[in-house]
């Protein structure tokens, strides 16, 4: 089965730079790559996701690449914000299947002002 | 609003107890999950369902049971059987074979 790797479990950036959270995944068929926040006490929320017919997507503040060769992927979040502090989750699928997201373990992202 | 509910946001059980999770969802998503999340650790899938009358054993299954007999509803009994049940339960939902899942806010289960 998927296996997800993500790094680093904690990271502690100051207002205004940037963030970078990375995973690896193991499944080659995996062809979908969601990254979900999650804030204290409440459900994941979608941020943004990439499909492996691209390479990279851009919404905003937020950017996400892969590399499909290196069977990675990774979340970039600029300008960084203190209401960006959350739990980040990346995961992994393939959309044809009838089966489900295999997540990483999650990075706590804290802005300091 | 659109969404999905779960109800109670804290739950309290005696051990050797059995407790059922309410998860509901009105946005007419076929698919929804269960999922377990323990410190430190990614969501890890208890059971999903496709649609209604059907489900599937997910990666951590034992000692746990669900049924799907409405669209909108898919609730998760944590049963006496299941060694370690204190933890933060979520469950999600989405349209069919898409795999944009949607969460609901968690009920967090604590077994004394």
């Amino acid at each position: 089965g998927e296996n997800v790797e993500q790094h680093p479990s904690t990271l502690s950036v100051q207002e205004g730079d940037s963030a970078v959270i990375k995973c690896t995944y193991s499944d080659s068929a995996s062809n979908y790559f969601p990254w979900y926040k999650q804030e204290l006490g409440k459900g994941p929320q979608l941020i943004i996701d990439i499909r492996s017919n691209v390479g990279e997507k851009k919404d905003q503040r937020i950017a996400v690449t892969l590399n499909k060769t290196a069977k990675h992927f990774s979340l970039h979040i600029t300008e960084t914000q203190p209401e960006d502090s959350a739990v980040y989750f990346c995961a992994a699928s393939q959309v044809e299947s009838a089966r489900q997201l295999t997540f990483g373990s999650g990075t706590q992202l804290t802005v300091l002002p | 609003d659109g969404g999905i509910t779960q109800s109670p946001k804290y739950l309290f059980r005696k051990e050797g107890q059995n407790v059922t999770l309410s998860c509901e969802q009105n946005l007419n998503h076929d698919a929804m999950y269960w999922y377990r999340q323990d410190p430190g650790q990614g969501l890890r899938l208890i059971y999903y369902s496709q649609i209604v009358n059907d489900f599937q054993k997910g990666d951590i299954a034992e000692g746990y049971s669900v049924s799907r007999e409405k669209k909108e509803s898919f609730p998760l009994t944590v049963t006496s059987a299941q060694k370690n049940p204190t933890a933060f339960y979520l469950c999600a939902s989405s349209l069919g074979r898409h795999n944009e899942q949607f969460f609901g806010p968690g009920t967090r289960l604590t077994v004394l």
